[in-house]
């Protein structure tokens, strides 16, 4: 059974650029949420995806975008990129939705923004 | 909204002590769900223990355990025997159930840098 993969570990842009994050959900896995894990800080939600549909957003602008493929994988995309921006991106995925499902984190992109 | 406060931003022992993390919530939620991660230098989250807010029994997991009071909104993780490899960042974290509608996602706090010292 293959983890939650992400992809790169690193990257390094410039205010304004756009950038895109991907997300390889555990075998299985037809949900995933995103977080932003900022330096010093827990992470916080930015959204959810469930059978390619978006399932819940946390308090981020709508510069905060993203997808999920037929195969569960899943991309989150940053336009007009901030300083603030720079930080630690989570995709975590579960088996579904229920009244409680374990998630199952990747080990994150780190996000560098100039 | 919920809240999830880490009092403790650093915590050192020896090896083979025991420690206790300290984790405060605010919710207005009856039911729900909170957690304790553990993230090593790694950077992967991984989940420690999980306690069911309906349960009053306190959940256990090895060395790890919790100190649950819903009156009092208080998780603390109880790490017994510790070992160098328990050193990480340690979140607490808070979930309500999906209900139906879009999902919050887990609420975490700032975390707690547990160091196990030789």
């Amino acid at each position: 059974e293959t983890g939650v993969t992400q992809s790169p570990t690193h990257l390094i842009k410039t205010r304004g650029q756009q950038v895109t994050l991907r997300c390889s959900s555990q075998s299985g896995h037809n949900t995933v949420s995103w977080y932003q894990q900022a330096l010093g800080q827990g992470p916080q939600f930015i959204f959810q995806y469930y059978r390619e549909e978006e399932n819940g957003r946390g308090n981020f602008p709508p510069r905060f975008s993203g997808l999920q493929f037929p195969n569960y994988s899943s991309e989150l995309n940053v336009n007009a990129l901030e300083l603030d921006d720079s930080a630690l991106y989570l995709c975590a995925s579960s088996p579904g939705r229920s009244l409680y499902v374990e998630q199952y984190f990747g080990p994150g992109t780190r996000l560098t923004v100039t | 909204a919920q809240t999830v406060t880490q009092s403790q931003p650093e915590m050192s022992v020896q090896e083979a002590e025991t420690v206790t993390l300290s984790c405060t919530y605010d919710t207005s939620e009856n039911n729900y769900y909170l957690f304790w991660y553990k993230q090593p230098p790694s950077r992967q989250m991984i989940l420690v223990i999980r306690q069911e807010a309906y349960k009053q029994q306190n959940a256990t997991e090895n060395r790890f355990s919790v100190n649950f009071q819903k009156a009092a909104k208080s998780f603390s993780l109880k790490i017994s025997d510790s070992q160098l490899g328990d050193t990480a960042m340690y979140f607490c974290a808070f979930m309500k159930p999906y209900s139906g509608g879009g999902a919050d996602g887990l609420t975490f706090g700032k975390g707690t840098h547990l160091i196990i010292q030789p």
